[in-house]
């Protein structure tokens, strides 16, 4: 368990408002990502980051960005939220070996 | 362009039979590949991985072969129980290794019936 947290765990908004979701690791893994999960479509990567402040783009990034202002701390945000965006986020860390942990998911609908 | 496929959305087994699921991929430089499991509600988790250099990786009732030529991979479990019911994920890190991505499948759903 490479002890991550994603907050909140479920979160209902509507379109055009801003979003942002949290993921905390507690294990000081370098590499952080945010993935989506959507049926038929399996996990798909969003942003990665590795390093503090150093992050890029995943096959999935347009409306969404991301920060890491810390090792433990890596947010994502949806600027103007759409139903599109309506999904399951996972927080993953990682480390120089290939396999990923991945946190509980957040749960996030558009109205 | 689905670099990983997981062409079975869906498989349902009996308690004690074998279950397979494949995996097919596209990109002849994966030299490694991982097979993550979910439960509704909870993260993936990492449960067995093969290098290129093997052709088979056994861990418990878990078994995953490779087969390079075919660009083909399969996760065997033998006995199934009730407890693999889960969504299984296989993956491939970026060739490039750049920042450990991984590129994940579609998934396939197991259902292991009593």
């Amino acid at each position: 368990d490479a002890g991550i947290t994603q907050s909140p765990r479920h979160k209902v908004t509507e379109t055009g408002t801003p979003v942002t979701l949290r993921c905390h690791q507690t294990e000081n893994h370098r590499y952080m990502y945010w993935y989506r999960q959507d049926p038929g479509h399996g996990l798909r990567l969003i942003h990665y980051s590795y390093g503090v402040k150093d992050t890029d783009k995943g096959e999935v990034s347009d409306g969404y960005s991301v920060s890491r202002s810390k090792t433990e701390d890596f947010l994502l945000t949806l600027e103007s939220a759409t139903s599109s965006q309506t999904s399951v986020y996972f927080c993953a860390t990682g480390t120089a070996y290939n396999e990923q942990f991945f946190g509980p998911g957040t749960r996030l609908t558009v109205l | 362009d689905q670099q990983v496929k997981q062409n079975s959305p869906s498989l349902s087994v009996q308690e004690g039979r074998i279950s397979i699921l494949n995996c097919d991929y596209t990109n002849s430089m994966f030299d490694y590949f991982l097979w993550y499991k979910k439960y509704p509600a909870e993260g993936p988790t990492f449960l067995i991985s093969i290098s290129s250099i093997k052709d088979k990786n056994e861990d418990g009732r878990f078994t995953v072969f490779l087969n390079k030529s075919a660009k083909h991979l399969s996760l065997h479990i033998v006995p199934s129980q009730p407890g693999d019911s889960a969504v299984y994920f296989c993956a491939a890190p970026d060739p490039t290794g750049t920042a450990s991505k991984l590129t994940f499948g579609t998934g396939t759903r197991l259902q292991v019936t009593l």
